[in-house]
């Protein structure tokens, strides 16, 4: 079966930076996904990464190592709009990008 | 652009009725949707994967004569949940992968359905 793991709650504070783990174990690889969710609300994409390294985008990065199946998202000045969950999603191959998502992490942010 | 939608928002219903969930990709073309169910504080579980014009893969556990699933046109698909218990009660969300090959590595999600049964 496929496993994806993330902290399921974190909190920091506003203006820090906070690194959001995720470890995978699946049948196949072939990218992986960040999305932020808000409550009630659909996952809005957040980063993608296929190849190993960091992907910068403004406020938010993501890191993955393909050899130790794990990525990391580290948001920086972070904001209160920054409190929502965060899923971890990997595609994997032969599977007509069908996405199989993680736990999540709820993220708090506090002033 | 990518923008999907989902009609309707929120419904209520009882008990051993039907209810049909529509996804719509509204300014791309759609091959390929997927179906979501996400329980309160859980990650999305995806229930099927709906080709336009052909039948829908269904995932392990997924019962497919309870969630009929149809993708008539590249723009349009429909879950409909049959017989609806209070067990079914959740949040149902798809997304839409478009044919562009820039949008190869996106699903775009639609805003969600809350289904009640009582």
């Amino acid at each position: 079966g496929q496993n994806i793991d993330q902290p399921t709650e974190m909190t920091a504070t506003e203006g820090a930076i906070v690194q959001i783990n995720c470890t995978y174990q699946t049948s196949g690889f072939n990218g992986l996904f960040w999305y932020q969710q808000h409550a009630g609300e659909a996952p809005t994409f957040l980063s993608y990464n296929v190849l190993d390294g960091l992907e910068e985008k403004g406020r938010f990065s993501s890191f993955l190592s393909r050899s130790k199946g794990y990525s990391y998202l580290l948001l920086k000045e972070l904001q209160m709009k920054d409190s929502a969950s965060y899923l971890c999603a990997v595609r994997l191959t032969g599977g007509g990008n069908k996405l199989t998502f993680g736990t999540g992490t709820q993220l708090k942010v506090e002033l | 652009g990518a923008v999907v939608s989902q009609h309707p928002s929120r419904v209520i219903c009882k008990s051993g009725t039907s209810v049909k969930i529509e996804c719509r990709s509204l300014d791309f073309q759609a091959t390929t949707m997927f179906w979501y169910r996400q329980f309160p504080k859980q990650s999305l579980m995806l229930m099927a994967t709906s080709n336009e014009g052909s039948k829908a893969t269904y995932e392990q556990g997924v019962e497919k004569d309870k969630f009929l699933i149809n993708h008539a046109s590249l723009t349009l698909s429909t879950l409909t949940v049959t017989s609806a218990h209070p067990e079914d009660s959740s949040f149902y969300i798809c997304s839409a992968r478009g044919m562009r090959v820039a949008d190869y590595n996106e699903q775009f999600f639609g805003p969600g359905t809350r289904l009640t049964v009582l």
